[in-house]
Parts: C-alpha cells; structure tokens; sequence
C-alpha cells in the first residue's frame, strides 16, 4: 500500500522556468490539497480538490496552476516559477474532505528556485 | 476568518515530564480542532482532532488535547514525555462553514531533554 507519493523529491530550477510537482494516491481519496510549508508561516493552502475535475483555490494561489483529470493524481504547476516559490511542498488527502476527516500527507517536494 | 496561534516557536521538557503545546484559535461557528507532527523530512502525520463531544480528546502516542471553548485554545498535552517525541507540531482549525479550507498554525518545535 504506497498511499501518498511525491516527485521529485528535490527539485532545483532557474526563474522563469516551468515547474510541475507530481502528487499520487493510491486510497481513491475525493479531496486532494497541496501545501506550501515555509518558515515563520507554518503549511499554506495553495489548491484543493473535491474531486477529479474540481478545483479551488486556497490563500497562496497566485503562480500556482493545478488540475485533476484522474481521481489518484494532482499535479502543481508554478507557471513562471520566482524565487519567492523556493519552499517546500507537501500534498496530502483525505476520504471526504469534509472537517471531520483526516488529511494525509505525501513525503515532500523541496523545491530550490535560482 | 479563521486562524490559529501557536504562541510558542520552541518548547523544551525534560523526559518523564509532562508537556503541552498551545494553540488557540479564531472561527466562526464550531471549530474542527487537529494536532499534527512532523519529523524530519518527513510529511506531517495526524495525532487527533477535536470535532464535537468531550472536550478531552485522545490521540495516538499518548497524547491528548482540550478543547476550551470559553478560551478558544486547544493544547496538547502528554503526561510523560520520551526523547522520541522531539518534532515539530502544528495546530490546524477549519471551520464549519462549507469550506474544506485548514488553517495551520505556524508550528512549535517540541525538543525533550534526557
């Protein structure tokens, strides 16, 4: 049971570049989200997903683009990626989203941008 | 709008002694209440959440919290703390009103002493 994957692990890139952060589950989860964890700012949502198809943004979505055709996958894309992006990324799951349920978290993505 | 507070970036304790990590919260309507941790390099793994019921919630590894709805806090808190507790934790709050939106508090770096 692999539950939630990342990749990369580590990623360095320069700015401007297009970047795309993998995220798979294996529980067919209905919610999908993917964090940002930054020093002095704790886990920031960036997106969610209630479902293959439905997305929405969290309170760091600016630079970010997600999409989610396939219930186990939600890839981040940062468009143009900038240095203020460098941080790490952790995207996570849960059976219903709603607040009674737990998230699940994948391993991390640590993403360096020059 | 929601958020959290964890008014303490480190908290030190000596093994065998009790411990606990602040939290309080801000969110309209009743809140859903989750501890997390997180070692190193690892992604964050659920302790326990706080949804309705007994203010005292039991959690994995020990652990458990109080929900104080007069002082808006949920702390954590174990009666004997072992070395291998050293992590960081975070609190998170979502609040009822049809968001699947999580707010994470900013951390607090629990380091128990031998």
């Amino acid at each position: 049971d692999a539950g939630i994957t990342q990749s990369p692990r580590y990623k360095i890139t320069e700015t401007g570049r297009q970047v795309t952060l993998m995220c798979h589950q294996t529980w067919s989860h209905s919610y999908m989200f993917w964090y940002r964890q930054d020093l002095g700012h704790g886990l920031r949502l960036i997106y969610y997903s209630a479902a293959a198809d439905i997305t929405d943004k969290g309170e760091v979505s600016d630079g970010y683009v997600v999409s989610r055709s396939k219930t186990e996958n939600f890839p981040l894309t940062l468009e143009s990626a900038t240095r203020s992006q460098t941080s790490v990324y952790f995207c996570a799951s849960s059976d219903s989203g709603g607040g009674t349920d737990t998230q699940y978290f994948g391993p991390g993505t640590r993403l360096t941008v020059l | 709008a929601q958020s959290v507070a964890q008014p303490e970036d480190q908290v030190n304790v000596a093994e065998g002694n009790p411990l606990t990590v602040k939290c309080t919260y801000s969110v309209s309507g009743n809140p859903y209440l989750f501890w997390y941790v997180q070692y190193p390099n690892r992604g964050l793994q659920f302790l326990l959440k706080y949804i309705t019921g007994d203010n005292l919630v039991k959690g994995s590894y020990g652990f458990e919290a109080e929900f104080n709805k007069s002082q808006t806090s949920f702390h954590l808190k174990k009666p004997s703390a072992l070395v291998s507790d050293s992590a960081l934790y975070f609190c998170a709050v979502r609040g009822f009103a049809g968001t699947y939106k999580y707010i994470f508090g900013t951390g607090t770096r629990l380091k128990v002493l031998a």
